[in-house]
């Protein structure tokens, strides 16, 4: 069981709006702690998609938006295109662990 | 931009240790802005952390594998390390080295490898 709690898949149809909800608890999200995002294409590495809630890095179209209120995090995903089927994880620090943890993943299935 | 490469067997023995290396391109694995970490998969699952280790020589382990890792950086080789010791075939999984990037508190992990797959079997 994960600490972060993701819902395993989640679908749209291309051109939709979808989100992800990342919930946490209070040594976690809820603690301050930022909040990660990573895309995990189908065979390949995870790749960083959000850092610091809210910051894509160079490259990460803008298509893609994450937030986080009190203990939980959302990835929004706006105009929803094929390429984007992939698994996405949640990531944030624990200060009861003193470590990173990982969400379970969702994966996007688009229709 | 850095890149990390793993290395090492891709099939182990129940019982045996399974021992990795990832070799980091620059010169990041001196800085202190960052620990260097493995993360694994198993076929079909998800992300789990096993731990990192900062230039200094502090580490973490994820609790659940403790007991049997050990990290380790060379940095006249610029690289890092995984063991894991006395294996089984539920640590049969795709292993990813990864750069993990520090300010205040361990944050996120901004470069991987491609990851290795390693089987455990006799």
């Amino acid at each position: 069981q994960s600490v972060l709690t993701q819902p395993p898949s989640v679908s749209g149809a291309p051109g939709q709006r979808v989100t992800i909800s990342c919930t946490g608890s209070s040594s976690n999200i809820g603690a301050t702690y930022d909040v990660h995002w990573y895309q995990q294409l189908p065979g390949t590495a995870p790749r960083l998609l959000i850092f610091d809630n809210n910051n894509r890095p160079s490259g990460v179209p803008d298509r893609f938006f994450g937030s986080k209120s009190g203990t939980s995090a959302s990835l929004a995903i706006t105009g929803l295109q094929a390429e984007d089927e992939a698994d996405y994880y949640c990531q944030s620090y624990d200060s009861s662990l003193s470590g990173s943890v990982f969400g379970g993943g969702t994966k996007l299935t688009v229709l | 931009q850095s890149q990390l490469q793993e290395s090492g067997p891709g099939l182990v023995k129940p019982s045996e240790t399974l021992s990795l290396a990832c070799s980091v391109s620059d010169g990041s694995i001196t800085s202190n802005s960052y620990y260097w970490a493995w993360i694994r998969q198993p076929p079909g699952k998800g992300l789990e952390y096993i731990g990192s280790m900062y230039y200094s020589g502090s580490t973490y382990y994820n609790p659940s594998l403790k007991s049997r890792v050990t990290i380790s950086v060379d940095t006249s080789k610029r690289q890092f390390s995984l063991r894991l010791s006395s294996v089984t075939a539920a640590d049969t999984a795709v292993y990813y080295c990864a750069r993990l990037y520090s300010y205040g508190y361990p944050r996120y992990f901004d470069y991987w490898g491609q990851g290795t797959l390693v089987t455990v079997s006799s």
